[in-house]
């Protein structure tokens, strides 16, 4: 079944800088990733996500790149603030098979 | 668009005991999912219902179980409670497929005493 690694685990940056975290998936057929930001005391939000027939997607401060052949897809937030401060998810699936999540990433914005 | 809802927020049970958990996923979503999330194991599959049917199932035994409605609206069951069942059960609603875009909703903390 499939597999989705997330690195790191906690990252740390400065207020302002820039935020890259990394997943790898083993399914080749997986064909859509979504990323979520977890609060503390909330659920997952969905905040952005990437289909396999794109290369890159972007939403105001935030970004996701996806290469299939070296199956691994990333989130990019640039700006970084103090609110972007959370747990961040990122997750695999195909079809209708469940969705898989990496073990998540703590991200840390330090004013 | 009103968003996911669960129901309770939270629950403190006893060992042996059995729980229900309700969700009301998004207006329009007929996928319901449910996950456990532990900080040791992330977040884990419990099972998937569309159309008042069990669509796709997690390794969890068979002390966890769940159903949809009519409406969508979808329950699950946790019997004979365990220490480890201690988590947030969360559940996430999409249109139809597991790769539309899913919703979560806010979570139920469950502790098991």
């Amino acid at each position: 079944g499939e597999n989705v690694e997330q690195h790191p685990s906690t990252l740390s940056v400065q207020e302002g800088d820039s935020a890259v975290i990394k997943c790898t998936y083993s399914d080749s057929a997986s064909n859509y990733f979504p990323w979520y930001k977890q609060e503390l005391g909330k659920g997952p939000q969905l905040i952005i996500d990437i289909r396999s027939n794109v290369g890159e997607k972007k939403d105001q401060r935030i970004a996701v790149t996806l290469n299939k052949t070296a199956k691994h897809f990333s989130l990019h937030i640039t700006e970084t603030q103090p609110e972007d401060s959370a747990v961040y998810f990122c997750a695999a699936v195909w079809g209708n098979t469940p969705l898989v999540f990496g073990k998540g990433t703590r991200l840390s914005v330090i004013a | 668009k009103a968003g996911v809802t669960q129901t309770p927020r939270y629950l403190i049970k006893t060992r042996g005991q059995q729980v229900t958990l309700s969700c009301s996923p998004i207006s329009g979503h007929r996928s319901v999912s449910w996950y456990q999330q532990t900080p040791g194991q992330g977040l884990q599959f419990l099972f998937e219902y569309f159309s008042e049917t069990q669509r796709n199932k997690g390794n969890f035994p068979g002390r966890f179980s769940g159903r949809q409605f009519s409406n969508s609206r979808s329950e699950m069951n946790v019997s004979t409670l365990e220490l480890g069942d201690s988590a947030l059960y969360l559940c996430a609603s999409s249109l139809d497929r597991q790769d539309d875009e899913q919703y979560f909703g806010p979570g139920t903390r469950l502790t098991v005493t």
